[in-house]
């Protein structure tokens, strides 16, 4: 069966500290990654999909960047973190449907 | 514009009530439409999905939902809540890439 990892759980970075969070799908080839935001009370904001190793989306401008460097591995970075970064930040995988990993929480100070 | 409007951010029902939650879409395709749950600091959790055949589709945890496409809704329902199904659930529209979520309707049980 397919499972999907994030980590770290939990993370509290400092303005203008980097950021990499990642994320791994297992018992699959060649899915769909996504990258969501979601901001306290607000839905799901798509910030990157990829369809491919080396294939990255923007959906929206930011101080974000995302990298694929293989085929089950999906990486969201920052080179200096805003406030406006905080938010609950979720990886999903899709071949059909998506499924969501367990999320990571980010708050920047 | 397409886009996922949940008119009711919160909603609360008595445990053993029926429940229907509300989803309307617009979308220039043919959708793909789906129902998520995410419990506090959770993930999402896929309850169902349409993609073609009949309206009226099953999803787990006793959850069922209707495409309505003369009214561009897909309203989740469920004949009796339980209290494990207090969460925040979430419409999505689109295809086999990318969705469009709606913001979201908190449910709250009551004993």
């Amino acid at each position: 069966s397919q499972t999907i990892h994030q980590w770290p759980a939990t993370l509290v970075q400092p303005v203008g500290s980097p950021l990499s969070l990642e994320c791994t799908v297992e018992g699959t080839s060649n899915p769909n990654l996504y990258w969501y935001r979601q901001a306290a009370g607000r839905g799901l904001q798509l910030l990157f999909y990829s369809v491919g190793i080396g294939q990255i989306s923007s959906e929206v401008p930011q101080n974000l960047s995302a990298s694929r460097p293989q085929d089950r591995q999906f990486i969201l970075s920052s080179k200096k973190l805003l406030l406006s970064d905080s938010g609950f930040y979720l990886c999903a995988w899709s071949v059909s449907e998506q499924y969501f990993g367990p999320g990571t929480r980010l708050t920047v100070t | 514009a397409q886009s996922v409007t949940q008119p009711d951010i919160h909603i609360t029902v008595s445990e053993g009530a029926s429940l229907e939650l509300r989803c309307n879409y617009s979308y220039g395709a043919t959708p793909y439409l789906f129902w998520y749950v995410q419990s506090p600091g959770q993930g999402l959790q896929l309850l169902l999905k349409y993609f073609s055949g009949d309206t009226l589709v099953q999803g787990i945890k006793g959850f069922e939902a209707e495409f309505k496409r003369s009214q561009s809704s897909f309203n989740l329902r469920k004949p009796s809540v339980h209290w494990s199904d207090a969460a925040e659930y979430f419409c999505a529209v689109g295809n086999t890439g990318k969705l469009i979520f709606g913001q979201g309707t908190t449910l709250q049980v009551k004993p």
